[in-house]
Formats: structure tokens, C-alpha cells, sequence
């Protein structure tokens, strides 16, 4: 079973369109995470959420929005696409934050390409 | 804010050579630190992490790691490089918010 699962896993989409992207976590982490990894490789965190606490990089624009219908999955959604956006964006989970010593799990990533 | 530092973007060695990957952070606090491994395609997989106590770790793979805290280093090693090793490394270390900060990334190339 995959322990981190993304769908879907290639997006391609007009600009100005709204997307979401799904994930689900079967480990029963309670904290979950969005990075985005551009052309050039570098991965940067975007959310992470737990039941309690949603920590927001201030340099993601607002039209990025992480949804949490419960504590195994977290969507993200994107408003108005810009060509910018064409990334492939991971999720990951860990049991509490990483910052306590927990290893992140990551999915297999979706990429996403803005026409 | 922290930083990490990956010097090398692309290295190429020989099967069976030997192999180091150069990782420098910039953080105020003892860090949590780690190297993770993306095989082309793929997500990314936990190679091995530095927490505490021996500042020379065993990860997966064969892959070892040494926390060197005078110089700000924590470089990934491996003793005889296997061509499935091919593949962009990634060291992280845990900052501001509980979060991993990643380097630029290194490509691993293995030649036959």
C-alpha cells in the first residue's frame, strides 16, 4: 500500500483555471505538508497542517489554500493559475512536526503545467 | 532564518568509487538534519537524519552522514557507488515553523 498517495499525478490546465490536488496519508500521521519544486529542483515548503495549527510560508500567494476534510488527508487548491504555478507539488506527513525528530514521508508528487 | 547549501549541483563518478556530497547549513540551534534521495519520477526517500548524540549516522543504501558542527557540514558518503544510485540528493535541515528547508539539491551520475 502506498503510504502517501497524490492524484492525480500529471495536470495540465489553462491559466486563469481553479485545480485541486489530492492527498491521503494511511500512516496515521497527524501532520501533513505541501512543498512545491520548481524547474530548477529546489523543494519549498508552502503549508503544513495538524489538527490544530495551519503554518502558512508568507511567500505563498493567497490564491493557494490547503483543505483538510480530515486528520488523512490534505487537498490543495489552486484560484486563478498562472503559468508560474508549473511546478510538481509533493505532499508529505509526519507523526508530529518534523522539527521533534520525525521523518517526513512524501507522496510521488503531482506535476503540474499551466498552458 | 536557516539555510542549507549543497555546493556541488551535479557530480559524476565511477561504479565503485567512492562518494561524498557536500552539505553546509546555516541555523542558530543544534539542527535536525537529513539527506533524502529522488530517484527520477519519483518522491522523495529518507536516506538517513541527524538528531542528536553520534555525529556519525547510518542510513539506508550504505550511505553514511557526519555532522561536523565547527564546520557547519553535514556530507553524505558512501564507500562504492552502485549505478542505482543515480539521482538527485537532497539534504534538509528542520527550522523556523518545524519545517524542513531543503538545499539546491545534487545530481548523482554513475558512470559504468
Amino acid at each position: 500500500d502506498t503510504a502517501v498517495s497524490q492524484t492525480p499525478k500529471y495536470l495540465v490546465t489553462q491559466m486563469g483555471n481553479d485545480k485541486s490536488i489530492k492527498c491521503e496519508q494511511n500512516l496515521g500521521h497527524d501532520t501533513m505538508y505541501w512543498y512545491k519544486q520548481d524547474s530548477k529542483k529546489f523543494l519549498k515548503i508552502m503549508f503544513s497542517y495538524n489538527n490544530k495549527e495551519l503554518i502558512i510560508n508568507e511567500t505563498v500567494p493567497n490564491r493557494f489554500s490547503p483543505k483538510s476534510p480530515d486528520k488523512a488527508h490534505l487537498n490543495l487548491h489552486i484560484n486563478s493559475l498562472e503559468l508560474g504555478d508549473s511546478a510538481v507539488y509533493f505532499c508529505a506527513s509526519s507523526q508530529g512536526h518534523t522539527g521533534r525528530g520525525t521523518e517526513a514521508f512524501f507522496g510521488q508528487g503531482t506535476r503540474l503545467t499551466v498552458v | 532564518a536557516q539555510s542549507v547549501t549543497q555546493p556541488d549541483i551535479h557530480i559524476t563518478v565511477s561504479e565503485g568509487a567512492s562518494l561524498e556530497l557536500r552539505c553546509n547549513y546555516s541555523y542558530g540551534a543544534t539542527p535536525y538534519l537529513f539527506w533524502y534521495v529522488q530517484s527520477p519520477g519519483q518522491g522523495l526517500q529518507l536516506l538517513l537524519k541527524y538528531f542528536s548524540g553520534d555525529t556519525l549516522v547510518q542510513g539506508i543504501k550504505g550511505f553514511e552522514a557526519e555532522f561536523k558542527r565547527s564546520q557547519s557540514s553535514f556530507n553524505l558518503r558512501k564507500p562504492s557507488v552502485h549505478w542505482s544510485d543515480a539521482a538527485e540528493y537532497f539534504c534538509a535541515v528542520v527550522g523556523a515553523g518545524n519545517m524542513l528547508t531543503f538545499g539546491g539539491g545534487t545530481r548523482l551520475m554513475v558512470k559504468p
